[in-house]
């Protein structure tokens, strides 16, 4: 079946460090990705996303690429700030069949940025 | 744009009462909906797809008669969970479907004394 492993955390990093939080799936097709986050006592937004081989989702200085060789979608910033403290969830979004639509989650990471 | 709500936002109930969750896309219809259940410090767990004018299709593992989900209208999916019990005590998710994308409410915390 499918399914999404994302890295564990929790993370901690400090103010302008760098992030990576990878993530890898399992899916019949080419789903559609997306990274959500939830920040505390709310509810999930989209980060970002992409829909294809190659496409690089972007939002608010983090990025991830779909690659489709290595069937991952790792998201990365450069330079952390304290307001990205978050919970962070990849999902692959199924592409058809009676599934369609389905978004089936990572475990979260969480990430904790320190002044 | 893309908004969705749920009510209420925290709800506390006695053991064997029966609690109503409403989902609102409040600015485009959503021809399906999804609920999901996310435990402390855990993902969020599919429940069930919910399509306007049909019956939910529950994910394998979640009882229908004891979660019941109504799509009456392309802007309103009611999720009720029937006598209550703890470890029904979770927090409970709605997304709404506009152009293959889902569009999440803030959740609705319940708990059951």
């Amino acid at each position: 079946g499918d399914s999404v492993t994302q890295m564990e955390g929790p993370v901690t990093l400090s103010e302008e460090a760098f992030l990576t939080i990878n993530c890898t799936y399992t899916a019949t097709g080419y789903p559609s990705l997306f990274w959500y986050v939830q920040y505390p006592g709310e509810g999930l937004q989209l980060l970002l996303k992409a829909t294809k081989a190659d496409d690089k989702g972007s939002n608010k200085g983090f990025e991830a690429t779909y690659r489709k060789e290595t069937t991952s979608f790792h998201l990365e910033k450069g330079s952390v700030q304290v307001s990205d403290s978050a919970v962070y969830f990849c999902a692959p979004q199924l592409a058809g069949g009676t599934s369609y639509g389905k978004l089936t989650f990572g475990q979260g990471t969480i990430l904790t940025v320190h002044p | 744009g893309a908004v969705v709500s749920q009510h209420p936002s925290r709800v506390i109930c006695k053991s064997g009462t029966s609690v109503k969750i409403e989902c609102r896309s409040l600015d485009f219809q959503a021809t399906t909906m999804f609920w999901y259940r996310q435990f402390p410090k855990q993902s969020l767990m599919l429940m069930a797809t919910s399509n306007e004018g049909s019956k939910a299709t529950y994910e394998q593992g979640v009882e229908k008669d004891k979660f019941l989900i109504n799509h009456a209208s392309l802007t309103l999916s009611t999720l009720t969970v029937t006598s209550a019990h703890p470890e029904d005590s979770s927090f409970y998710i709605c997304s709404a479907s506009s152009e293959n994308e889902q569009f999440f409410g803030p959740g609705t915390r319940l708990t059951v004394l």
